[in-house]
C-alpha cells in the first residue's frame, strides 16, 4: 500500500529558529510533491510544488526539496515567526494518472 | 473571488437525510477531487475525476456518490447520512500542463454534522 508519512506529528520552537519538516513516502517512485498549510479548521493552502524533474523549490523563507532515490522531501523553514503555526501537509500521485496521497501531517507551534 | 468555492460551508443534518455537497471552480481544470477530513486521520480521497467522463472512487466511498455536471462542477451526495460521516470536506482540483501534474488547489471546505 502506498503511503506518505510525516515525522514528528507535532513540533514546538522558539521563534527565530529554523526548522526542518520531513515527508516520506513507501514507494520511492513518487511522481511529484506539494507542501501545504493547513490553518485550524481552514482548508489547505499550496506552499510549493516540486515538479517531476525537479529537485527542490524556493518561496521566500520556504524551501522544499524532493529526494527520490530516498523517497523523501524536506521543507525548510528558515527565521521561524509565531504565524507559521499551522499544520504543514505533504502529498504527491505516484504516476501523472494515479491519485493524489496526503500525509497526516506536522502541526507546528512558533513560540514568541 | 475564490477560484474553488464549495457550498454549503456548514450544514447540521439528521440521521438519514440525504445531503448534497457542491463545488465549483474557474481554474478552468480537469481534475477534481473529494476528500474528507477528520480529527487524527489526515485527509482521505472519496471520489475523483479526471475529466467529465471519468470519475473514480478513492480510499472510502463507500455511502457517497458523485456527480460531474460539467468541468467546473462537482457534487458530492450522502444518500442517507449517518453520524460517523460527521467531517470536513474538502473539494480540490488540478491540472495537467505539458504532461506534469500541477498544483493542486483547495476548497475552503464544508463542515458537515450529522446527529
Amino acid at each position: 500500500k502506498q503511503e506518505v508519512t510525516q515525522i514528528p506529528a507535532a513540533l514546538s520552537v522558539p521563534e527565530g529558529e529554523n526548522l526542518v519538516l520531513n515527508c516520506s513516502f513507501t514507494d520511492s517512485a513518487i511522481y511529484n510533491l506539494q507542501w501545504f498549510r493547513q490553518d485550524p479548521g481552514k482548508g489547505l493552502t499550496s506552499l510549493l510544488l516540486i515538479q517531476s524533474s525537479q529537485r527542490e523549490q524556493t518561496s521566500g523563507r520556504l524551501n522544499a526539496s524532493l529526494d527520490k532515490s530516498s523517497g523523501r522531501s524536506t521543507l525548510y523553514i528558515a527565521a521561524s515567526q509565531p504565524g507559521d503555526s499551522a499544520t504543514y501537509l505533504c502529498a504527491g500521485p505516484y504516476s501523472s494518472a494515479s491519485k493524489i496521497i496526503f500525509g497526516s501531517g506536522t502541526r507546528l507551534s512558533i513560540r514568541p | 473571488d475564490a477560484d474553488v468555492t464549495q457550498t454549503p460551508r456548514n450544514r447540521i443534518t439528521k440521521t438519514g437525510k440525504r445531503i448534497m455537497l457542491e463545488c465549483s471552480q474557474t481554474k478552468g481544470h480537469d481534475r477534481m477531487y473529494w476528500y474528507r477530513q477528520d480529527p487524527g486521520l489526515g485527509l482521505r480521497l472519496i471520489y475523483y475525476s479526471f475529466d467529465v467522463k471519468d470519475i473514480n472512487k478513492g480510499e472510502i466511498s463507500d455511502g457517497y456518490s458523485v456527480s460531474r455536471q460539467a468541468q467546473a462542477k462537482f457534487s458530492l451526495s450522502l444518500e442517507s447520512a449517518i453520524p460517523n460521516q460527521t467531517a470536513l470536506y474538502f473539494c480540490a482540483t488540478s491540472d495537467v500542463l505539458a504532461g506534469e501534474v500541477d498544483e493542486q488547489f483547495f476548497g475552503p471546505g464544508t463542515r458537515l454534522t450529522v446527529l
